[in-house]
């Protein structure tokens, strides 16, 4: 059964920073990645997704990087602002025949004023 | 276009109590699934549909029920509920292009369990 492991599980960046998180996986049979945002009280939305047949996408201020021999990808969000608070969750395929994605444990991102 | 929505918002039940947990989507979307989601853990795969009439376990099934009559609905049933279902479930419903696959959650249902 697919693992995602995320970290960190708290970030706390000021205005204007960079934030990354982190993710691993390790092993999936299809290469599609995406990462979701979830704010309080609402269900997560789709932020951006890599598909590895690239090592990096980057969608306005958020990046994904993507290092597939390692099995580890991120997300950047550069010029972190205080509406980027929330929680982060990566995920990853399933291996064999289940294309059902492994969500990660999630990273609760403060963006400080 | 109201996407995936979600009955009830929140809910008590009793130990032993059974209930039903309503999802719906309007995208006409083959893909359905619930998940839970508990503090530190993520989202956690409870049951999945890949069409009317097909479901399947996911991650954590146990207590739960399933069932998809119709692409439009796919409801989820505690037989008889437990504290440890504390918890907030997710409906989202999806579509694939070839592998990639786009999920929309609705906007969930806390279930306390006393």
């Amino acid at each position: 059964q697919q693992q995602v492991k995320q970290s960190p599980q708290s970030l706390i960046v000021q205005k204007g920073g960079i934030s990354i998180i982190n993710c691993a996986y390790e092993n999936t049979a299809f290469d599609y990645f995406p990462w979701y945002q979830q704010f309080p009280g609402k269900g997560p939305a789709l932020l951006i997704a890599i598909r590895p047949d690239v090592s990096e996408k980057k969608e306005g201020r958020f990046t994904i990087s993507f290092n597939k021999s390692a099995k580890q990808f991120s997300l950047h969000i550069m010029d972190s602002q205080p509406g980027d608070s929330a929680t982060y969750f990566c995920a990853a395929p399933g291996s064999g025949s289940a294309r059902q994605l492994t969500f990660g444990s999630g990273t609760q991102l403060t963006v400080l004023p | 276009n109201a996407g995936v929505t979600q009955t009830p918002k929140f809910q008590v039940l009793k130990t032993g109590q059974s209930m039903t947990l309503q999802c719906a989507q309007d995208m006409n979307h083959e893909y359905m699934s619930w998940y839970r989601q508990d503090p530190g853990m993520g989202l956690r795969l409870i049951h999945y549909s890949v069409g009317a009439g097909i479901t399947d376990q996911g991650e954590v099934p146990n207590g739960y029920n399933v069932s998809r009559s119709t692409t439009e609905d796919f409801p989820l049933r505690l037989l008889s509920a437990a504290p440890s279902q504390t918890s907030v479930y997710f409906c989202a419903s999806s579509y694939y292009l070839g592998t990639q696959e786009t999920q929309y959650f609705g906007p969930g249902t806390r279930l306390l369990v006393l």
